[in-house]
């Protein structure tokens, strides 16, 4: 079982650049999300979906989008890449039917801006 | 509102050594989830436990125990006779029956001296 797939593991941007992380769940899970934790904190909400079709913003949307076009991928785009964006990026799914279960997370991505 | 503190910022101790780290929530629900994930020096994220808000009975899993107390809003983690490999951060979070979202604490560093 695959679990959840986030790519890249690294990456290096200049600063104005934009990107694409890529997640996908082989899970069927409806809902998605993206955190980053900065160095000594925990994790921060970014955007998250409750399923195809659906996205909200978390608790720190600024400077990123995301979409979910399907039940499987909900990747998160930088749009004009900035050194406040330097962290730790994960990817989760989650089952939430009738009860609410953990998160499956994926191995993270690790950007600096420069 | 949710919140979920972690008032151990980091704690060390030498091998063997039993040590708990303490998880304090607030919820209005009554239906609520917690969880606890250990975050290693490699980086990802590992689910550990589960306990929905009906469920007080204090879990033991080999060298791990958890204690749920509703009538504190504490669900504390305990490492029994801990072991190097053990170091890493702890996150307990929480989410609510209604609302999708997990809400985390800061994390607790473990570090364990051999």
């Amino acid at each position: 079982n695959a679990g959840v797939t986030q790519t890249p593991k690294f990456q290096v941007l200049k600063t104005g650049q934009s990107m694409t992380l890529q997640c996908a769940q082989d899970m069927n899970h409806e809902y998605m999300s993206w955190y980053r934790q900065d160095p000594g904190m925990g994790l921060r909400l970014i955007h998250y979906s409750v399923g195809a079709g659906i996205t909200d913003q978390g608790e720190v949307p600024n400077g990123y989008n995301v979409s979910r076009s399907t039940t499987e991928d909900f990747p998160l785009r930088l749009l004009s890449a900035a050194p406040s964006q330097t962290s730790v990026y994960f990817c989760a799914s989650r089952y939430t039917g009738t009860v609410n279960t953990e998160a499956f997370f994926g191995q993270g991505t690790r950007l600096t801006v420069v | 509102a949710q919140k979920v503190t972690q008032a151990q910022t980091e704690i060390s101790v030498v091998e063997k050594e039993d040590v708990t780290l303490d998880c304090v929530y607030e919820t209005r629900d009554t239906t609520y989830y917690l969880f606890w994930y250990k975050q290693p020096p490699s980086g990802e994220l590992v689910f550990l436990i589960r306990r929905n808000s009906f469920d007080e009975q204090n879990e033991i899993s080999g060298r791990y125990s958890w204690n749920f107390q509703k009538s504190t809003s504490s669900f504390n983690f305990t490492i029994t006779a801990s072991q190097v490999v053990d170091s890493a951060v702890y996150f307990c979070a929480l989410t609510e029956d209604s609302n999708y979202q997990l809400i985390w604490g800061a994390g607790t560093k473990l570090i364990i001296k051999p």
